[in-house]
């Protein structure tokens, strides 16, 4: 069975610094891992997928996130944080082969001014 | 472009009645899906269409459970004699769904939360 696990509830940071969202992952053959973030009375927003190739996938306002197979994790970052970057933040994985995305609790993320 | 869409928004049912959720997702996207998302939880999966054919609906948690996508087109999630348990968001979501297997990004709609007094 696929499964992903986002340890941290929350994650504060001050604007303008590094932003880390970490991710691990469980699957049965290769995993197809995304991103995605959900603001408040929103749908879930697409922010980045790796399917293979370069670990190091860039996406959607300024995200990019390494794919890291030793370490099965998948950890979402941005170099500079904005306080519209606070939202709840959700890491998935589908095994090859199978349509179903398996969706971390998700992250909240609060950027402070 | 329109983005997936679903109705009503809201939704409140007394217990044992029973409630249809309705989905039309992306113009031309062969896939959809539905989750649920419990409040405080990630979306988990329930069923999944390629065009007309329910591919996979390992994921309804009971016979009361039922989706159908008749035309390929709009699907709608019926939920027969409504229970405290199954109050959730329901997520619809489509993807283009032309690559096999399906590793196309999945569009989400807004959700239609349900609540069972």
């Amino acid at each position: 069975a696929q499964s992903v696990a986002q340890p941290e509830d929350q994650v504060n940071v001050a604007e303008g610094n590094p932003l880390t969202v970490k991710c691990t992952y469980s699957v049965s053959g290769n995993p197809y891992l995304f991103w995605y973030v959900q603001y408040p009375n929103r749908g879930l927003q697409f922010l980045l997928k790796y399917i293979t190739g370069d670990n190091l996938v860039k996406g959607s306002y300024g995200f990019e996130a390494e794919f890291n197979k030793s370490q099965t994790s998948f950890h979402l970052k941005k170099p500079s944080a904005l306080v519209s970057d606070s939202a709840l933040y959700f890491c998935a994985v589908s095994d090859y082969g199978n349509n179903r995305l398996a969706f971390g609790k998700g992250n909240q993320v609060v950027v402070i001014p | 472009g329109a983005g997936v869409s679903q109705s009503p928004r809201y939704k409140v049912a007394k217990r044992g009645q029973d409630v249809a959720l309705r989905c039309d997702p992306i113009s031309g996207h062969v896939s959809l899906f539905w989750y649920q998302q419990a409040l405080g939880q990630g979306p988990e999966f329930l069923t999944y269409f390629q065009n007309e054919a329910q591919l996979d609906k390992s994921g309804l948690p009971s016979d009361r459970f039922f989706a159908e996508r008749p035309e390929g087109s709009v699907s709608t999630l019926k939920i027969q004699r409504t229970q405290q348990e199954d109050s959730a968001v329901y997520l619809c979501a489509s993807s283009i769904g032309r690559l096999a297997p399906d590793i196309n990004e999945q569009f989400f709609g807004p959700g239609t939360r349900l609540t069972v007094l």
